[in-house]
């Protein structure tokens, strides 16, 4: 297995624009994650889901975000619109085990300008 | 609400020296306290991890410790090489139907 596939690795944009985030999780993992990294906060989880079923999105900031999960293998993670303090990189896991052995992503830097 | 306290934020040693790194938590449900290790512009990493009807796991040169009583679980390094240079989360999972939650890091300077 490839393990998580995040895309982009390096987004890019300027304030207002709005940001789509890209995750595939390992095969057969029924729980997915997808955290945000900055040098103050350390690792916050944003939103998890398990069986493609968002079960606790309390960590999501404000309404700009929102996550999606359509299928077992993919999963989006959406700002609109995108403001400088979103600038972090965002982490996607999974694993087969809600909350067990998570298995990271490469992750998505992103800059908002 | 639950909470995982990481301590030192920061530790530097010889290498060769051993490192220990702590954390203690919130919740005495608690039954999963893994460790994450991320290199620098890596993602993390999971390297070890311990249950809670487990005192003590070793895996090479590294090793956990888990107090219930207090508790507290903590993470040793034995002969510290430069490549053990990262950051390092611990983590615990709460009762309930909730995910892991994670300390604040300590990043582990290993000095040639």
């Amino acid at each position: 297995d490839a393990g998580v596939i995040q895309s982009p690795r390096h987004e890019v944009t300027e304030m207002g624009q709005e940001v789509t985030l890209r995750c595939k999780p390992i095969s057969g993992h029924n729980s997915l994650f997808w955290y945000r990294q900055t040098m103050m906060r350390g690792l916050e989880l944003l939103i998890y889901f398990n069986n493609n079923v968002p079960i606790d999105d309390s960590g999501m900031p404000e309404d700009r975000f929102s996550a999606k999960m359509p299928n077992a293998s993919f999963s989006t993670l959406k700002i609109q619109p995108s403001e400088p303090r979103d600038s972090a990189v965002y982490f996607c896991a999974s694993s087969l085990i809600s909350g067990e052995k998570l298995f990271f992503g490469s992750g998505t830097q992103l800059s908002v300008l | 609400g639950e909470n995982v306290e990481q301590h030192p934020s920061t530790l530097s040693v010889q290498e060769g020296d051993s490192a220990v790194i702590k954390c203690t938590y919130s919740d005495s449900a608690s039954n999963y306290f893994p460790w994450y290790k991320q290199e620098l512009g890596k993602r993390p990493q999971l390297i070890i991890d311990i249950r809670s009807n487990v005192g003590e796991k070793k895996d090479q040169r590294i090793a956990v410790t888990l107090n219930k009583t207090a508790k507290h679980f903590s993470l040793h390094i034995t002969e510290t090489q430069p490549e053990d240079s990262a950051v390092y989360f611990c983590a615990a999972l709460f009762s309930g139907n909730t995910p892991l939650v994670f300390g604040k890091g300590t990043r582990l300077s290993v000095i040639a």
